[in-house]
């Protein structure tokens, strides 16, 4: 079973910045929070992954609270191209076995 | 690059029949994975090599699936006397070594149908 809480769904404003927020209450110590998206009808897309240090890539933030049991995805400016499904996966560092939930549709909307 | 390739796009069957599917990763890639996506649902693990060995294959549903990795490059995923709740996209990945930092690049996947 998935270890993380997703909403099912969110809508965001063309522009504007998309904050998709996770709760991995279970987290342990050695456990990473990875960021995939899927688009509709194609494979899932690494955007992001971070241990409990901010991360930040030329596609998204990662903010991790300090007890790492919540974290929240930025997409700073939103294009109708991030409408996807996004998907946050609690696992080791060796991320071998992918645990996918149900993930959060996000609309960007003009 | 080349991402991971995965053949065919699209495969019809009818039940109780074999079905291959066949998985290109990333050259150099010595980490491949499958997993298993019913509609609206997120995918499922199936199986993961390292090299030509599966080193987890705790996610195959049942003895009709099998998967090899003979050369520990291209793999193909066997699925014996299809039946009906086969139906499902099959998505490959691979990484480049299944270790620190590892990180999964996906094929577009194969949507099988079985009538």
């Amino acid at each position: 079973d998935a270890k993380t809480t997703q909403p099912t769904s969110m809508d965001c404003a063309e522009g504007r910045a998309a904050n998709l927020p996770c709760n991995h209450s279970t987290i342990s110590g050695n456990e990473y929070v990875y960021w995939y998206r899927q688009i509709h009808s194609q494979g899932p897309q690494y955007i992001i992954h971070g241990l409990k240090n901010n991360e930040t890539n030329e596609m998204a933030s990662l903010i991790i609270t300090e007890d790492r049991k919540s974290s929240t995805l930025i997409l700073p400016h939103a294009t109708l191209r991030d409408t996807a499904v996004y998907y946050c996966i609690v696992t080791t560092e060796y991320g071998n076995k992918l645990v996918f939930g149900a993930g959060t549709i996000l609309r960007v909307k003009s | 690059g080349a991402g991971v390739s995965q053949t065919p796009s699209n495969k019809v069957t009818e039940k109780g029949k074999y079905v291959e599917l066949r998985c290109d990763p990333i050259s150099g890639h010595t980490a491949l994975y499958w997993y298993r996506q019913s509609l609206g649902q997120g995918p499922e693990f199936l199986i993961y090599f390292q090299g030509t060995g599966a080193a987890d294959d705790s996610g195959l549903p049942n003895d009709r699936f099998f998967a090899v990795r003979p050369e520990g490059s291209v793999s193909t995923l066997k699925i014996q006397r299809t039946e009906r709740g086969d139906s499902a996209v099959y998505l490959c990945a691979s990484s480049l070594n299944g270790g620190t930092g590892n990180i999964q690049y996906f094929g577009a996947g194969t949507r099988l149908s079985v009538l």
